[in-house]
């Protein structure tokens, strides 16, 4: 099957500094990307649609300035979390579909951040 | 609004036994839904998926029921194995759109 490679999968920082995580698809060309946050023992909760070559469309309630967004080819996206505080510790998980619309969603395997 | 939301948050079963996790959706104009399984500190995984145009569908050991009656999707796992406890999700989205609503998710335990 399809798939999407996240890096790091755990990074710690200072509170104030920035923060990138990578998303990638190893074996397709992924027009779209989603950015999803998961507290523990909870849902995951979509923050935001990726799109390759424009700018991302953010669910209600997110930060676009907190959490920046970039989509620059068609197997890589990049969520930064600029001046990171502690609140902002969480599991982030990318995940991207071949198909648009409908269709299986493929997920990284998430990035652990934790602020001190 | 839209909400999908699971009715039991945590099921323990015996090893060997069948699972039964149910899902509630609200949106009527879903047509895509989908099973994830998901272990701690790793990222979901697919298990199964269903259109609207089906009611049930299989796969190996699982199967997805679709009541569009009352909005409801249940996942059945036959010979529960100690390998299946992990949260698990289902989620719906509509044919145009790219977004996916998650359940809270129900965590299962397997004894043995």
């Amino acid at each position: 099957g399809a798939v999407v490679s996240q890096h790091p999968s755990r990074v710690i920082c200072k509170s104030g500094t920035s923060v990138k995580i990578e998303c990638r698809s190893l074996d397709f060309q992924a027009t779209t990307m989603f950015w999803y946050r998961q507290f523990p023992k909870q849902s995951l909760m979509l923050m935001a649609t990726s799109n390759e070559g424009s700018k991302a469309t953010y669910e209600q309630g997110v930060e676009k300035d907190k959490f920046l967004i970039n989509h620059a080819s068609l197997t890589l996206s990049t969520l930064t979390v600029t001046s990171a505080h502690p609140e902002d510790s969480s599991f982030y998980i990318c995940s991207a579909s071949q198909s648009l619309g409908t269709g299986e969603l493929f997920f990284g395997e998430g990035s652990r951040l934790t602020v001190l | 609004g839209e909400s999908v939301g699971l009715h039991l948050p945590t099921l323990s079963v015996q090893e060997g036994d069948n699972s039964i996790i149910n899902c509630a959706y609200s949106n009527s104009a879903s047509d895509y839904f989908i099973w994830y399984k998901q272990e701690s500190g790793k990222g979901p995984q697919f298990i199964i998926d269903i259109r609207s145009n089906m009611d049930k569908r299989q796969g190996q050991r699982v199967t997805v029921l679709l009541n569009k009656t009352v909005k409801h999707l249940s996942l059945q796992i036959a010979a529960t194995q100690p390998g299946d406890s992990a949260v698990y999700f289902c989620a719906d989205s509509t044919s145009g759109t790219y977004k996916y609503i998650f359940g809270t998710g129900t965590r299962l335990k397997v004894l043995a």
